[in-house]
């Protein structure tokens, strides 16, 4: 069955650092792959999509890339900030009109 | 432009009850999916909707069902209310569901607990 991890345990760094955040996944084919952030009691909000034929996509201070041979993309947030701190979902996908199906997240805590 | 609006924000509910929770889409977006999110089990597809026809379904009990309407406001219903059913019910709505482009808008959330 398609599975998706990310890593499960809190990520914490230091203000000023690179974050790097880990989606793998397996029995899947995605053509796409999107990553959204998540704060406490709110709604994810969507921040990047990447496509198979992309390596690496970028946006302000974050960067994605995506390996369809490892079957893993890393997301990536550089000169973190303690607003940063959220937890970031990625949901890999087929495209068409497949459901969107998310990886359990990984926290993110930013400290000054 | 609104946001997706989700209705209630809040609600508690005691075993057997049923409960109704609403969605109002971003104008123009005619795809709406239902997720449930609670600390476990991470956010877990319910179903999607798209111009008033069910399109995709997650594997959830048939105590959960859903509707969208002409307008494409999508309602969901969880009835025999178990205790199991406390999340964070959230609502998504996208452009037309081709997904080829992107991205789900979420709402805030309906925080359902069960008594």
């Amino acid at each position: 069955s398609q599975k998706i991890e990310q890593n499960s345990e809190a990520l914490n760094i230091q203000e000023g650092k690179t974050a790097t955040l880990t989606c793998n996944y397996t029995n899947y084919s995605p053509a796409y792959l999107q990553w959204y952030r998540q704060d406490p009691g709110r709604g994810p909000v969507f921040l990047l999509l990447i496509r198979e034929n992309e390596k690496e996509k970028r946006k302000e201070r974050l960067k994605v890339t995506f390996d369809t041979t490892l079957k893993q993309s890393l997301f990536h947030i550089t000169a973190s900030q303690p607003a940063d701190s959220a937890t970031y979902l990625c949901a890999p996908f087929s495209g068409g009109y497949n459901k969107l199906i998310f990886g359990a997240g990984t926290r993110l805590a930013v400290h000054p | 432009k609104a946001g997706v609006t989700q209705t209630p924000r809040y609600l508690i509910k005691t075993r057997g009850q049923q409960v109704t929770l609403s969605c109002s889409p971003i104008s123009g977006h005619r795809s709406v999916s239902w997720y449930q999110q609670t600390p476990g089990q991470g956010l877990q597809f319910l179903f999607e909707y798209f111009s008033e026809t069910q399109r995709n379904k997650g594997n959830f009990p048939g105590r959960f069902s859903g509707r969208q309407f002409s307008n494409s406001r999508s309602e969901m219903n969880v009835s025999t209310l178990e205790l199991g059913d406390s999340a964070l019910y959230l609502c998504a709505s996208s452009l037309d569901g081709g997904m080829d482009t992107g991205e789900l808008f979420f709402g805030e959330g309906s925080r359902l607990t069960v008594l």
